[in-house]
């Protein structure tokens, strides 16, 4: 059974810097891309960014381009998310996502993490 | 960029059917996944490539998708299939998109 336990969350002021984890276990982290998705408070679900299972290949939602940066380490069994310039319109759970299918993405979460609470207040 | 939409709420008395529609343009040519969500809870995937319900999953739980919308039935709905409900599709300009959710209520 896939777990995912993110970490780093907290409260930032506006202008500053936060690196997320994703710390997975349960199943071959170095196989399977990952992605992270953010939840604002009472709101939907937003996608943040992808990765594939060798680093190789990442995307970004536009809202976050620029200021995100996603990295794996696969020897650690760790996902993070560094994120610079923040906004108080990035304040979310931030959860981190397994991807379905080894190798080639499906682009769909078989496995969630709890998530981790990201406020952007001075 | 892509989008879905979704309507923010749908009722529906214990046993009955639920119906959660998700639209976007030629919806019907991308797989849709469907997400629930209860309070405090992270998302779990119950719907996948339109149709296919995850191991676990209640039969009572079932896709389809065609032309523009896409719909997630709750046959014999449950108190406990209260929650939000989200549709999810990939696209190959946005990539992963997210329908705005829907509030499910068991009357």
């Amino acid at each position: 059974q896939a777990q995912l336990v993110e970490s780093g969350g907290g409260v930032v002021p506006p202008g500053g810097s936060l690196s997320l984890s994703c710390a997975a276990s349960g199943f071959t982290f170095s196989r399977y891309a990952m992605h992270w998705v953010r939840q604002a408070p009472g709101k939907g679900l937003e996608w943040v960014a992808f990765i594939r299972y060798d680093g190789n290949s990442i995307y970004y939602a536009d809202s976050v381009k620029g200021r995100f940066t996603i990295s794996r380490d696969n020897s650690k069994n760790t996902l993070y998310l560094q994120m610079n310039s923040l906004r108080p319109e990035d304040t979310a759970v931030y959860y981190c996502a397994k991807d379905r299918d080894e190798l080639v993405p499906a682009h769909l979460f078989d496995y969630w993490g709890r998530g981790t609470l990201v406020t952007v207040s001075s | 960029s892509y989008e879905l939409t979704q309507p923010p709420s749908v009722s529906v008395s214990p046993g009955q059917t639920a119906s959660v529609t998700c639209s976007g343009h030629k919806l019907g040519d991308k797989y849709t996944s469907w997400y629930q969500q209860k309070p405090g809870q992270s998302p779990v995937i119950v719907i996948y490539e339109d149709n296919k319900r995850p191991s676990g999953i209640p039969e009572r739980f079932s896709g389809s998708n065609s032309g523009n919308t896409a719909t997630l039935t709750i046959s014999g709905t449950q108190a406990m299939d209260e929650a939000d409900y989200y549709c999810q599709v990939w696209d190959s300009r946005t990539y992963v998109v997210f329908g705005g959710g829907t509030k499910v209520t068991v009357l």
